[in-house]
């Protein structure tokens, strides 16, 4: 069946470094994929997404990039700043397989200290 | 923007007490969810609804049951609450036309059974 894993946080990153947060997917049709941002006290919203393979998705300085032949859409920032502080959830909605839902990763929660 | 609508951010119920929690979004989409999230469970998919007086069963459904008699609103109903439905409850809302639509969210309602 479909999934999605991602690294498990916390993740504790000092103002202005570099941010990694892995994910990898598997598939049976051709997935759409997401990353989506929780801040505290919210609910999830989009912060990018990809429709295909070698697609990047960016928003915010937020890069991801669509990876078939390893599976992945991993999420990057340059420069990572105290206000980015929140839950990452990647996720897939996949065609046509997978019907009406999107499946999601645990979340991986970032702090950054300033 | 598309805005789903929780109707309560907080909620304190008792034991067997039969709990609504009501949903509504406004930009007419088709697709309706309830999450449940927990910290180191990320987001399990309860129910969903694909059109009006349609419902199909999520992950975990058991102790559940949802109501969609208008387009817009989605409500999720705990027949019995039990201390093991504390929890965050998400709700969801996509346009059914295309792969790549992302889920719009609520803000959550924080449910505490005592």
């Amino acid at each position: 069946g479909n999934s999605v894993t991602q690294m498990e946080g916390p993740v504790t990153l000092s103002e202005e470094a570099f941010l990694t947060i892995n994910c990898t997917y598997t598939a049976t049709g051709y997935p759409s994929l997401f990353w989506y941002v929780q801040y505290p006290g919210e609910g999830l919203q989009l912060l990018l997404k990809a429709t295909k393979a070698d697609d990047k998705g960016s928003n915010k300085g937020f890069e991801a990039t669509y990876r078939k032949e390893t599976t992945s859409f991993h999420l990057e920032k340059g420069s990572v700043q105290v206000s980015d502080s929140a839950v990452y959830f990647c996720a897939l909605r996949d065609t046509p397989t997978g019907g009406f839902k999107t499946i999601f990763g645990a979340g991986t929660r970032l702090f950054v200290k300033a | 923007d598309v805005k789903v609508t929780q109707s309560s951010r907080y909620l304190v119920k008792r034991t067997g007490e039969k709990v609504f929690l009501e949903c509504v979004q406004d930009m007419d989409h088709e697709n309706m969810f309830w999450y449940r999230q927990d910290p180191g469970l990320g987001l399990r998919l309860i129910y969903f609804s694909y059109d009006v007086k349609m419902k199909e069963k999520g992950d975990i459904p058991e102790g559940y049951s949802v109501s969609r008699e208008k387009k817009e609103r989605f409500s999720l109903i705990l027949e019995s609450a039990s201390t093991n439905q504390t929890s965050m409850y998400l709700c969801a809302s996509t346009d059914w036309k295309g792969w790549n639509q992302p889920q719009h969210f609520g803000d959550g309602t924080r449910l505490s059974i005592l």
